[in-house]
């Protein structure tokens, strides 16, 4: 079961350039994650943004959670050739018991 | 200890096989998952144990059968699988579910 989209599906900036990436799920949810995953292995929490929360930062990091539209932004400021990875949504999808499900995620390429 | 740990980290197994893929973690966590990744593809929620009690199971087919032996232990068995099941399989843990999770490398599985 996918709960939600991100969008764009690719983005490829420069060094530097901050990318931000969006998210859109289904369902009432208690909280909101980003993820990332680097050459198809595991993946690394980011930050977690629960649903009476709209903003919270962490580094180089700023996520936004809008409720009444079911959507988050994800902005990573400066970035980094070493930001290059998939970013992933993941949302505790409420209604359907209490795991994580994914959205589409995100494919970020950042060159130098 | 602040890992998630699952081996193999590669597996290759023909359809008549019975194999077993295993996550341990210590940090206490009480809720493990299981996921399936294929390329290019978000991971697909397939199990969720809270409190050592599967609580999720997102219609697998029963070539998988998963255990958890003890609140450290994860296990993922396999039997009779399909090559469409080859795929990397993730598992992951968080303090409960729905929360931020630790994931593991995972276990690349390619079926002949």
């Amino acid at each position: 079961s996918q709960q939600g989209e991100e969008d764009p599906q690719a983005l490829s900036i420069q060094e530097g350039e901050n990318a931000t990436m969006n998210c859109s799920y289904k369902t009432s949810i208690n909280n909101l994650q980003w993820y990332r995953q680097n050459s198809g292995r595991g993946l690394v929490h980011l930050i977690l943004i629960r649903s009476n929360e709209r903003e919270k930062h962490s580094g180089r990091l700023r996520v936004t959670l809008d409720t009444s539209k079911k959507s988050s932004s994800l902005l990573i400021t400066a970035s980094r050739a070493a930001d290059t990875a998939s970013y992933f949504c993941a949302t505790d999808a409420y209604q359907a018991g209490t795991a994580l499900i994914f959205g589409k995620g995100t494919t970020l390429s950042v060159s130098s | 200890d602040t890992e998630v740990t699952q081996t193999p980290k590669h597996l290759v197994m023909g359809m008549t096989n019975k194999k077993s893929l295993k996550c341990e973690q210590h940090m206490g966590h009480r809720a493990m998952y299981w996921y399936k990744q294929k390329a290019k593809k978000p991971p697909e929620l397939m199990f969720v144990y809270s409190y050592e009690k599967l609580s999720i199971n997102e219609s697998v087919p029963s070539r998988f059968s998963p255990e958890c032996p003890n609140s450290s232990l994860l296990n993922l068995h396999l039997h009779a699988l399909q090559p469409e099941d080859s795929a990397l399989y993730l598992c992951a843990s968080s303090q409960a579910s729905g929360q931020g999770a630790v994931f593991g490398s995972g276990t690349q599985l390619s079926v002949l």
